[in-house]
């Protein structure tokens, strides 16, 4: 099983809060990942991250903003949440020295409704 | 067009069957190409790999042809358990990116 973590796991919220997503992997990976899901559709990529300090955008345009400041720890931030913003939120991982380094281990998810 | 396209499913086949299925991508650059699983309501998790010789793993065999630009998945001796949505994944040069197929629904039946 993958050690990879992701608080809240359901989170409901009214328009306007500001809220954040933790994510936190205890494989000593260096990428991470953020993945948006709606269901029955695509994972779609919206930041990722090749190191401390180092984030960018994904294919996704999204109105979060995320930050890494230790390895181990990527949290996502929505600054003013709406209803469009709900969504499923993946956070993954990649390459650690024990496997391929493509390979990414998913968290369980952050299912957001913002009403 | 999509750069990642799939079957769309769904698939429902008794348990025994053997089931295929097909992906193409469209960006002729990409060079590494995965199979993972999703079940309902829960994270993707990593099939197998797909190699341009093939690679199989127990009763689940991946292709790849790299000059029709597609992919295959296929199980035999279908399970229960095999019952999943099944997502092609590619990642476009060395940027670590994986692009998602929009997966295709398995349902295996008693």
């Amino acid at each position: 099983e993958a050690d990879i973590y992701q608080t809240p796991r359901y989170l409901v919220i009214g328009t306007g809060k500001k809220i954040t997503l933790e994510c936190s992997q205890t494989m000593g990976h260096d990428k991470m990942y953020w993945y948006q899901q709606d269901p029955g559709m695509e994972l779609h990529l919206i930041h990722y991250s090749y190191g401390v300090n180092s984030t960018e955008k994904g294919d996704l345009s999204s109105e979060s903003t995320v930050s890494r400041i230790r390895t181990e720890h990527f949290p996502l931030t929505l600054e003013s949440a709406r209803p469009s913003h709900t969504s499923q939120y993946l956070c993954a991982s990649s390459g650690g020295e024990d496997t391929h380094p493509e390979t990414q281990y998913f968290g369980p998810g952050t299912r957001l409704l913002v009403l | 067009r999509k750069e990642v396209e799939q079957d769309p499913g769904p698939f429902n086949v008794p348990e025994g069957a053997t089931v295929a299925f097909n992906c193409t991508y469209s960006n002729s650059a990409s060079q590494s190409f995965f199979w993972y699983r999703q079940d309902c309501r829960k994270e993707p998790k990593l099939l197998m790999s797909v190699y341009s010789s093939g690679n199989e793993d127990g009763r689940f065999t991946a292709q790849l042809n790299r000059a029709s630009q597609y992919i295959s998945l296929l199980i035999r001796d279908s399970k229960l358990s095999d019952s999943a949505t099944y997502l092609c994944v590619v990642i476009r040069g060395s940027n670590y990116k994986l692009t998602f197929g929009k997966g295709t629904l398995l349902t295996v039946n008693p």
